[in-house]
């Protein structure tokens, strides 16, 4: 049981550049989440999906394109990166028939020179 | 809109040193309010959620707490493998399967 992965571990991209994030979870959750950690911001949601086939905007989804074509799969997109993009990106799920408390995955270190 | 403060920002303690972290949240209606642990470089952690005013969970040196307006996670008698970035989260009736994040408390305990 691997829980929440995600590839890549780390990237380099250069502006303009594109890019996809996978995450996976073999826990069989309905909900999965993407974010984005800064220094001293905290966690903010980019985008989430509640099943598959659904996804929805978060807090801060300019920039970013998602796909949830199978339940166990949530996909992030970058398709004109920026160094603003600049940042920790984790996945996250939970599962909708508890307090969906969230299980992460371990990270993707994103840098766009 | 739903809103959540951790304080400090930082802490260091002495090996043994008990003592508080603070957060406090603004929700209309709370679903439950979480909190996690995120050692550097790892993806946060699940650790407890409360679900209402008065509830209080424990797991080995940590408890947690909630009022109307905030919950502290209490460690007694740290040690060093409890140094990491505590996070409190809420999830609030308005924000359907989202949950907010604070900012964190970075706690470092010195030997």
């Amino acid at each position: 049981n691997a829980g929440v992965t995600q590839t890549p571990k780390f990237r380099v991209l250069k502006t303009g550049q594109s890019m996809t994030l996978l995450c996976a979870q073999d826990m069989n959750h309905e909900y999965m989440y993407w974010y984005r950690q800064d220094p001293g911001m905290g966690l903010r949601l980019i985008h989430y999906s509640v099943g598959e086939g659904t996804t929805a905007k978060g807090e801060v989804p300019d920039g970013y394109n998602v796909s949830r074509l199978k339940k166990q799969n949530f996909l992030l997109g970058l398709e004109s990166a920026a160094p603003s993009q600049t940042s920790v990106y984790f996945c996250a799920s939970s599962s909708d028939r508890s307090s969906y408390e969230q299980y992460f995955g371990p990270g993707t270190r994103l840098t766009v020179t | 809109e739903d809103q959540v403060t951790q304080s400090p920002e930082a802490l260091r303690l002495q090996e043994g040193e008990s003592s508080s972290l603070n957060c406090s949240y603004t929700v209309s209606g709370l679903r439950g309010l979480f909190w996690y642990r995120q050692d550097p470089g790892k993806g946060p952690e699940f650790l407890f959620t409360l679900y209402s005013a008065g509830e209080e969970k424990e797991k080995e040196r940590l408890k947690a707490t909630l009022t109307k307006k905030e919950s502290f996670l209490h460690i007694t008698a740290p040690k060093p493998e409890d140094s990491a970035t505590y996070l409190c989260a809420v999830r609030g009736y308005s924000s359907a399967s989202k949950i907010i994040f604070g900012s964190g408390t970075r706690l470092s305990i010195r030997p």
